[in-house]
């Protein structure tokens, strides 16, 4: 069990570009969250699946966002035509039931 | 819509004296709630959970919260704070029941640790 690892740590990307974020869970676990925290803020909720199905998504998740988790397995976070409000940091956890393992994040900084 | 309200931004403690950090959370059933510590760039640790059951609960690093549902709260306290202790720390609270246990957060409260 190596823990959630996420990659790549940190991300520099020009306004407009995509960018993609991936995390690989704990391999028994079934259930994968992402949230972004923000400068000073708390993490916020963005999607959850349970295997590989996408089963809730927030309103924070704008049609620019697109996240999958292909046979259940890892996820990718893809944000297509960034803008500078979405520099933050994406959490990526995943879970059995309500017992969360966090990965060290993704920072992402546009510029 | 479930809140969560850390009312203290930043708290600065000698080391060696008592913590307490206050969590307040708004929610319609009983929740799940959490303690989580994050160090600068890192993720979250969690410190502790409750559940059910006894409304006293330790955790890792030596602290301890009570869940107290008359006040809506769950307070986390450590008698004697080291310098490592210096971080950020979250408050959470999650549905129970159901499949989604997605986690709402409180903003956080900075702990500084004076030597």
């Amino acid at each position: 069990d190596t823990g959630v690892s996420q990659n790549p740590r940190h991300k520099i990307t020009k306004r407009g570009q995509n960018v993609t974020f991936r995390c690989d869970p704990i391999s028994e676990h079934n259930r994968l969250y992402w949230y972004r925290q923000t400068l000073g803020q708390g993490p916020e909720f963005l999607t959850y699946f349970q295997n590989e199905a996408q089963l809730e998504k927030s309103r924070l998740l704008s049609d620019r966002f697109s996240a999958e988790r292909p046979k259940g397995s890892f996820s990718t976070l893809e944000i297509q035509r960034t803008e500078q409000g979405d520099s933050a940091m994406y959490l990526c956890a995943s879970s059995l039931e309500a017992l969360y393992t966090f990965g060290s994040g993704t920072r992402l900084t546009v510029v | 819509a479930q809140s969560v309200t850390q009312p203290d931004i930043h708290i600065t403690v000698s080391e060696g004296a008592s913590l307490e950090l206050r969590c307040n959370y708004s929610y319609g059933a009983t929740p799940y709630l959490f303690w989580y510590v994050q160090s600068p760039g890192q993720g979250l640790q969690l410190l502790l959970k409750y559940f059910s059951g006894d409304t006293l609960v330790q955790g890792i690093k030596g602290f301890e919260a009570e869940f107290k549902r008359s006040q809506s709260s769950f307070n986390l306290r450590k008698p004697s704070v080291h310098w490592s202790d210096a971080a950020e720390y979250f408050c959470a609270v999650g549905l129970s029941g159901g499949s989604n246990y997605k986690l709402t957060f409180g903003k956080g409260t900075l702990l500084t640790v004076n030597p």
